[in-house]
């Protein structure tokens, strides 16, 4: 079962502009993670925010959370063609050990 | 470090035949897991282990198998492949947990099965 789903499932959108991608999730959560997926490799981590934590920075990446709507969202500022690829979230409950992974959002970042 | 390595990258397997799958991580992690990823799926967790001798199962376990006899190697055996288990497959590592906070997660490249 999955506890992350992102939206939209496909984005895109010009070099320079902003992306947005949201993850909703069922239940109450440690931390959630964000990761980047290019197209044929593993998965990249990109950020962790914690459960008291309601935004978080990193480069060009800004992540926020509302553990009261269950939600997450990441945000890309002044996109470029490199920052195609797939994002995901993923959450661990306080009850489990392992990571649940949303079905991902496809970002495509147009020169 | 070479980080979380698989081989092989692709394998074409017929319908019954076995194989594993290996992953090595240099980290010295105790957490280890392998994901199969199918498309619109995401990643779903098949096994997963907290250290050298401990595995269990995953969200979709069924056709595979995990041992774990040291930190470092983790493989996963099919025991008789299936179409339905054509996907890409993923070993990760990680610290694991500590006091209540999860570590991130480190990747292998992958390998690429088909079942045919």
């Amino acid at each position: 079962s999955q506890q992350g789903e992102e939206d939209p499932q496909a984005l895109s959108i010009q070099e320079g502009e902003n992306a947005t991608m949201n993850c909703s999730y069922k239940t109450s959560i440690n931390n959630l993670q964000w990761y980047r997926q290019n197209s044929g490799r593993g998965l990249v981590h990109l950020i962790l925010i914690r459960s008291n934590e309601r935004e978080k920075h990193s480069g060009r990446l800004r992540v926020t959370l509302d553990t009261s709507k269950k939600s997450s969202s990441l945000l890309i500022t002044a996109s470029r063609a490199a920052d195609t690829a797939s994002y995901f979230c993923a959450t661990r409950d306080n009850y489990g050990q392992n990571f649940v992974f949303g079905p991902g959002t496809r970002l495509s970042v147009l020169p | 470090n070479a980080g979380v390595t698989q081989t092989p990258k692709f394998q074409v397997l017929k319908t019954g035949q076995s194989m594993t799958l290996q992953c090595a991580q240099d980290m010295n992690h105790e957490y280890m897991s392998w994901y199969r990823q199918d498309p619109g799926m995401g990643l779903r967790l098949i096994h997963y282990s907290v250290g050298a001798g401990i595995t269990d199962q995953g969200e979709v376990p069924n056709g595979y198998n995990v041992s774990r006899s040291t930190t470092e190697d983790f493989p996963l055996r099919l025991l008789s492949a299936a179409p339905s288990q054509t996907s890409v497959y993923f070993c990760a590592s990680s610290p694991g947990t500590s006091g209540g906070y999860s570590y991130e997660q480190y990747f292998g490249p992958g390998t690429r099965l088909t079942v045919t």
